[in-house]
């Protein structure tokens, strides 16, 4: 079965820093692949799609790549703020895959 | 323009009662998703929409879980009898089509407590 990993611990970085956050994903072959930032009791805000045939999508300090024979993609944030301190979920879908989300990764960035 | 909405934003029932949870998608999407999202987990599918047809619902419990989106427009989850386990977020989304098909746009939720 399909299944995507995300790092479960926190990641504590200094503000300033650039923060790496990693999806990887098994018996999957995705079209496309997503990222979501997720702050406390609230909804999924979409980030930044990258399609199967892209390796790499930038969006102001948001960088993605995506190595399909890996099977994992990276999502950088430079320039880190406190006020980017959330969860970070990866989104998997395309062909006949629905939407699958990873559990998340909790980013915290101390001042 | 304007987001999801969803309603309520909290529910708390006891157990074996039912609960009912609206959303309504951003005007022009065709494309509904309903996610149960349990705390310290990622949101989970329970149906998608596209208009007013089922495209999946593999992941929903049928026996207790009924959607529906009658005019392709808003649509309503419900839930009867409910169980402890089905404490979650309630998460709706739609998506729009064309060159951006795959942006989810969610919604802020309904918190659903079973006692």
């Amino acid at each position: 079965s399909q299944k995507i990993e995300q790092n479960s611990e926190a990641l504590n970085i200094q503000e300033g820093k650039t923060a790496t956050l990693t999806c990887n994903y098994t018996n999957y072959s995705p079209a496309y692949l997503q990222w979501y930032r997720q702050d406390p009791g609230r909804g999924p805000v979409f980030l930044l799609l990258i399609r199967e045939n892209e390796k790499e999508k930038r969006k102001e300090r948001l960088k993605v790549t995506f190595d399909t024979t890996l099977k994992q993609s990276l999502f950088h944030i430079t320039a880190s703020q406190p006020a980017d301190s959330a969860t970070y979920l990866c989104a998997l879908e395309g062909g006949s895959y629905i939407p699958t989300f990873g559990r998340g990764t909790s980013l915290i960035v101390h001042p | 323009e304007a987001g999801v909405a969803q309603s309520p934003r909290y529910k708390i029932i006891e157990k074996r009662q039912s609960v009912a949870f609206w959303c309504n998608p951003i005007s022009g999407h065709a494309t509904l998703y309903w996610y149960q999202q349990i705390l310290g987990q990622g949101p989970k599918l329970l149906i998608q929409f596209q208009n007013n047809g089922v495209v999946d619902d593999s992941q929903l419990p049928k026996d207790r879980f009924s959607a529906e989106r009658l005019k392709g427009v808003d649509s309503t989850l419900k839930i009867q009898p409910a169980k402890l386990e089905d404490s979650a977020m309630y998460l709706c989304a739609s998506v729009t089509s064309g060159s951006n098909r795959g942006e989810q746009f969610f919604g802020p939720g309904t918190r659903l407590t079973v006692l």
